[in-house]
């Protein structure tokens, strides 16, 4: 399964963009890319999946270029209720179960 | 439609006991998938179920065991258990075993003393 590689952490003030970068060097042609949201003693909510390009749903967009080494997650005009752990993975179904491999995540802290 | 629910939401054991934390999946969702998180750091893929089979392994002891049965419920069993077993312990499910995106329950915190 692919590693991946994110900020640890970042600050944001409310209403702005936030843009979150993840790597993901050695990804496999079959791979997508999955974000997750955790809030503190809550489990993992997904956000987005995306293989390439660019994928947008009602909360985030997810930009992916086309050597596929890295993907951005986008979140729009960010409040104080986005404070939490977020998540990049990469993985795809190959034979066998398809288990989602968490790294350490970035913390966002949004200030008011 | 009914979240995955876990139960219970926090148990305190002693080193060497044994614990049964139970997860009903999502309404529909064949497959279970359970994980452990400990503090700061993200979630660890223990196995996963897909209709009443064992469908995958992490890289956890035999201790660590599970049942699905038929309703797609699960149960996770953890013997002989060690101070390093505290954790948050999240079960998942998901449609199928493939890419399916998977659905967290909130998780059962787990105290070894």
């Amino acid at each position: 399964l692919a590693k991946t590689t994110q900020p640890i952490s970042m600050d944001s003030y409310e209403g702005q963009e936030v843009n979150i970068t993840c790597s993901h060097n050695n990804i496999a042609t079959n791979d997508y890319i999955t974000w997750y949201q955790q809030f503190p003693s809550q489990g993992p909510r997904f956000i987005i999946q995306g293989y390439k390009t660019k994928v947008t749903n009602e909360v985030a967009s997810l930009f992916i270029p086309a050597d596929r080494k890295s993907s951005t997650l986008s979140l729009p005009r960010v409040s104080l209720s986005d404070t939490a752990v977020y998540y990049c993975l990469v993985g795809g179904a190959g034979a066998g179960s398809y288990q989602l491999t968490f790294g350490k995540g970035t913390k966002l802290s949004v200030i008011p | 439609e009914t979240g995955v629910t876990q139960s219970p939401t926090h148990l305190i054991k002693t080193r060497g006991q044994q614990v049964t934390l139970r997860c009903s999946s999502q309404s529909g969702h064949n497959t279970v998938s359970w994980y452990q998180q400990a503090l700061g750091q993200g979630p660890q893929f223990i196995f996963q179920y897909y209709r009443e089979e064992e469908n995958g392994r992490g890289n956890f002891p035999p201790r660590f065991s599970g049942l699905q049965f038929p309703n797609y419920s699960s149960e996770l069993n953890v013997n002989a258990l060690e101070l390093d077993d505290s954790a948050l312990y999240l079960c998942a499910s998901s449609l199928d075993t493939g890419r399916e995106t998977q659905y967290f329950g909130p998780g059962t915190r787990l105290l070894v003393l």
